[in-house]
């Protein structure tokens, strides 16, 4: 079955690490985006890919980092800069851009530990 | 700027009644508007996708409307199950302020509570 595959569900993060968010997808889409969602928030880019080997960051890059050097993966790299981590992590695909139809992973739940 | 926003936050209904979640934005431009469903601690799932030149989209017992020029859309179930339950979000396509990217423009949600 075609769909995006994020892993863990589940992360624990001590103070001062970096943690890695991983994001699959077998859907061919050329975009990818990584989402944070807060209680109360609405959802807020990251970072988003429109093809191989190319990011933009979103509204709140800073503390995060990417990579796109396949198509299918996009992860997530949270590191120690980002000062309030604790969030529900969601990656997103979509054929060419948000013009087209948005799919979405379970998501990963972080949790500063 | 784009503001998206979706009333009611929260709504309880019984089995069976049909009902209408809204969704307002502020700027017209917009490419299209999607509504997706997420259920507790899970990923969203896309409902329904309009562009811009479209009136409404159908599936199955849902309908989305969208009218441009109010900068509103509404999205009608029908018969409502519980199954249902779960917080529908709604998204606009809309024009950074700088360059040419576009990016979505999330609503809150509405928190939908139908019950047997």
């Amino acid at each position: 079955d075609g769909g995006i595959t994020q892993s863990p569900k589940y992360l624990f993060r001590k103070e001062g690490q970096n943690v890695t968010l991983s994001c699959e997808q077998n859907l061919n889409h050329d975009a990818m985006y990584w989402y944070r969602q807060d209680p109360g928030q609405g959802l807020r880019l990251i970072y988003y890919s429109q093809i191989v080997n190319d990011f933009q960051k979103g509204d709140i890059a800073e503390g995060y980092s990417v990579s796109r050097e396949k198509k299918e993966s996009f992860p997530l790299t949270v590191t120690s800069a980002q000062k309030n981590p604790t969030a529900f992590y969601l990656c997103a695909s979509s054929i060419r851009g948000v013009d087209t139809e948005a799919f979405f992973g379970q998501g990963t739940r972080l949790t500063v530990v | 700027k784009q503001e998206v926003t979706q009333i009611p936050a929260a709504l309880s209904v019984p089995e069976g009644e049909n009902l209408v979640l809204n969704c307002s934005f502020t700027d017209s431009a917009i490419y299209n508007l999607q509504w997706f469903r997420q259920d507790p601690g899970k990923g969203l799932t896309s409902l329904l996708l309009i562009q811009s030149s479209q009136r409404e989209q159908t599936s199955g017992r849902l309908n989305a409307s969208l009218d441009k020029s109010s900068g509103r859309s509404t999205l009608y179930i029908a018969a409502s199950q519980p199954g249902d339950s779960a917080t529908y979000l709604c998204a606009v396509s809309s024009r950074f302020t700088a360059g040419n990217n576009r990016k979505l423009i999330w609503g809150l949600g509405t928190s939908l509570a139908v019950n047997p």
